[in-house]
């Protein structure tokens, strides 16, 4: 049972580009959410999804797009990289109540 | 929108000696509490949560928590302390009306020193 698994792992780019980053989860949660983790801040949540085809925003969305296609994967979306966007990048899935019970191992993205 | 205060950022503690860890909410509408760890270079893990019933907690690892109304807060405790306990520490909180939102503090590095 792998639960969350979040690729890649770490990532370089260069302001303007856009990336993906991938999540998946095996434990068919139907809720899942993208959060971002900066020094002295705590995560906050980018976008979230209640389901397939089902996704909103969360405290600091722009930049970022979402899909929900199927309920194993989420995926976010840099559109247009900024050194603002440098952070860590975590994904999470949940059963119950819109929680986040499981998370990625995160993936550590710089923006030069 | 709800806010969540933890007010130590940093909380060294020798081995086998007692910690908490303080959380404060900000709204007084009925909510869902949460604490997470966070070990080096990983995601977080659900240590508790207070959903309803008994105002105490306890969770994985010998850690519980007290859910306390007036106070608003919901701070995390454990009697005896191991270096394996060296982690980063978040509350959380969600409004029981949505719970589409889910607030995490700035979380509180706990060293355990030996």
């Amino acid at each position: 049972n792998a639960g969350v698994t979040q690729t890649p792992k770490f990532q370089v780019l260069k302001t303007g580009q856009s990336m993906t980053l991938q999540c998946a989860q095996d434990m068919n949660h139907e809720y899942m959410s993208w959060y971002r983790q900066d020094p002295g801040m705590g995560l906050r949540l980018i976008h979230y999804s209640v389901g397939a085809g089902i996704t909103d925003q969360g405290e600091v969305p722009n930049g970022y797009n979402v899909s929900r296609s199927t309920t194993e994967d989420f995926p976010l979306r840099l559109l247009s990289a900024a050194p603002s966007q440098t952070s860590v990048y975590f994904c999470a899935s949940g059963l119950w109540g819109r929680q986040p019970q499981h998370f990625g191992d995160g993936t550590r993205l710089s923006i030069l | 929108a709800q806010s969540v205060t933890q007010l130590d950022s940093q909380v060294p503690v020798f081995e086998e000696a007692p910690v908490e860890l303080r959380c404060n909410y900000s709204s007084s509408v009925s909510v869902y509490l949460f604490w997470y760890v966070q070990y080096p270079n990983q995601g977080l893990q659900l240590l508790l949560k207070y959903l309803s019933g008994s105002t105490l907690v306890k969770g994985i690892n010998g850690f519980e928590a007290e859910f306390n109304k007036s106070q608003t807060s919901f701070h995390l405790r454990k009697p005896s302390v191991h270096i394996s306990d060296t982690a980063e520490y978040f509350c959380a909180v969600s409004d029981r009306g949505t719970g589409n939102q889910f607030y995490f503090g700035t979380g509180t590095s706990l060293t355990v020193i030996p």
